[in-house]
């Protein structure tokens, strides 16, 4: 069965702090994709992130980073040097290459980033 | 801005009520999907089209309903609306149909009294 967790429901930082958003995965696809999304007070979905399974390479987008371990079914998010502007939900998501399109969202981790 | 529009931004009806949300991929985008976000269900996959042609279904009630239009627009018809049905709907459109990334609209809040 297809699942995403994030057993973080809420974490509040102070600015400057380095924080690291938790989602786990599970599935029996050996093909498939793990995406970030932000969800800002205004309620879009903003995409961040995209990974295929085969490519298990961290990736560094300015203060953003992702860490992909199969080997715990794993794709955490770290912000460094957190800001007031990364307050927002933020949803880890699934999709696999066999069972359509969709996007298996987890339940979401609220963060908030006090000055 | 991710070049998906939705109308309306908030829609406002009462039970028994049938409503049309609308949605508009990005330029290119062939296929289009509608998700659901509610505080008990979370985001939840309704139902996906390709080029017009249903591809997938998710969770979608039958009360629900879905089209794409030639000009790749798409319309979620929500009818015989329950307390229940009050959530943000989104819609979201990407390249392909692989799971290439989605890129979702702004939403439209339904609340239903």
């Amino acid at each position: 069965a297809q699942k995403v967790t994030q057993a973080q429901t809420e974490i509040s930082v102070v600015e400057k702090e380095d924080v690291t958003l938790d989602c786990v995965y599970e599935t029996r696809d050996t093909t498939y994709y793990l995406f970030w999304y932000k969800q800002p007070p205004s309620g879009e979905l903003v995409f961040l992130i995209r990974r295929n399974s085969f490519d298990e390479q961290n990736e560094i987008s300015g203060r953003y980073s992702w860490n992909f371990q199969k080997s715990t079914s794993s794709f955490n998010f770290t912000i460094t040097a957190s800001q007031v502007v990364d307050s927002a939900v933020y949803f880890c998501a699934l999709s696999e290459a066999g069972n359509t399109d969709k996007l298996i969202f987890g339940t979401g981790t609220r963060l908030q980033v006090f000055p | 801005d991710s070049g998906v529009t939705q109308t309306p931004k908030h829609l406002i009806t009462a039970t028994g009520q049938r409503v049309t949300l609308r949605c508009s991929p990005r330029s290119g985008d062939l296929s289009v999907y509608w998700y659901q976000q509610s505080l008990d269900q979370g985001l939840q996959f309704l139902i996906q089209y390709y080029n017009g042609e249903e591809r997938a279904k998710g969770n979608i009630l039958e009360r629900f309903s879905a089209q794409q239009f030639p000009d790749l627009h798409s319309e979620l018809n929500l009818s015989s609306l329950e307390l229940g049905d009050s959530a943000l709907y989104f819609c979201a459109s990407s390249t392909a149909p692989r799971p290439y990334e989605q890129f979702f609209g702004p939403g439209t809040r339904l609340t239903v009294l």
